[in-house]
């Protein structure tokens, strides 16, 4: 079983849809998690932290269930701009990262 | 957020030639850095750890005499690819942590050997 898994994707929306996605992993004892974006041909970039109590930034909503080693990501209203992939990323050790394979979103006009 | 770069950011290189790629942060100090690999539509894939002073950690998988990590400073690490063969072409992506929970990426190199 891989460490992290995603959805697989592609998800194609049209603009102002909501969209989910997400995400589970292995190891019990991961600590912190994080939802990255990555553009095409380019670094990730940090979308937002995730917290045990769930949070929101904007149209953005993370949710970390423990118990069940999940997290998600809801995207509502979707923009044009929200096109990337997006990845899960879990910190089990307080120093490395492990990164999902990713779920490409593309929102159509 | 904090800036880490790396250089170059393309190259092309001929199969058997060795490549250098370096991994800076402008503006912290990184005590740890990562390096990556990223194969097309793929995720990438952690290649090893580099802590200043001392040994990377390599992934099963990476071969440390092929990828040479040098983290010779808290803010500058390199990753030198010997003997580059065309199996070797790919993004390659550092980061660098500022505290446990802080990782920047820089912006990767993408290294093509003909």
């Amino acid at each position: 079983r891989k460490e992290v898994e995603q959805d697989p994707g592609p998800f194609n929306v049209p603009e102002g849809a909501t969209v989910a996605f997400n995400c589970t992993y292995s190891n019990s004892a991961s600590q912190s998690f994080f939802w990255y974006r990555q553009d095409c041909r380019k670094e990730p970039k940090l979308l937002m932290s995730v917290y045990s109590s769930g949070n929101e930034d904007g149209r953005f909503t993370a949710q970390l269930n423990r118990a069940s080693q999940y997290i998600s990501l809801l995207i509502r209203d979707s923009k044009l701009s929200d096109s990337a992939t997006y990845l899960c990323v879990v910190n089990w050790n307080g120093q490395n990262f492990v990164f999902g394979p990713g779920t490409r979103l593309s929102v159509l006009p | 957020g904090a800036v880490v770069s790396q250089h170059p950011s393309w190259v092309i290189c001929k199969s058997g030639t060795s490549v250098k790629i370096e991994c800076r942060s402008l503006d912290f100090q990184a005590t740890t850095m990562f390096w990556y690999r990223q194969f097309p539509k793929q995720s990438l894939m952690l290649m090893a750890t580099s802590n200043e002073g001392s040994k990377a950690t390599y992934e099963q998988g990476v071969e440390k005499d092929k990828f040479l990590i040098n983290h010779a400073s808290l803010t500058l690490s390199t990753l030198t690819v010997t003997s580059a063969h065309p199996e070797d072409s790919s993004f390659y992506i550092c980061s660098a942590t500022r505290t446990v929970n802080e990782q920047f990426f820089g912006p990767g190199t993408r290294l093509t050997v003909l």
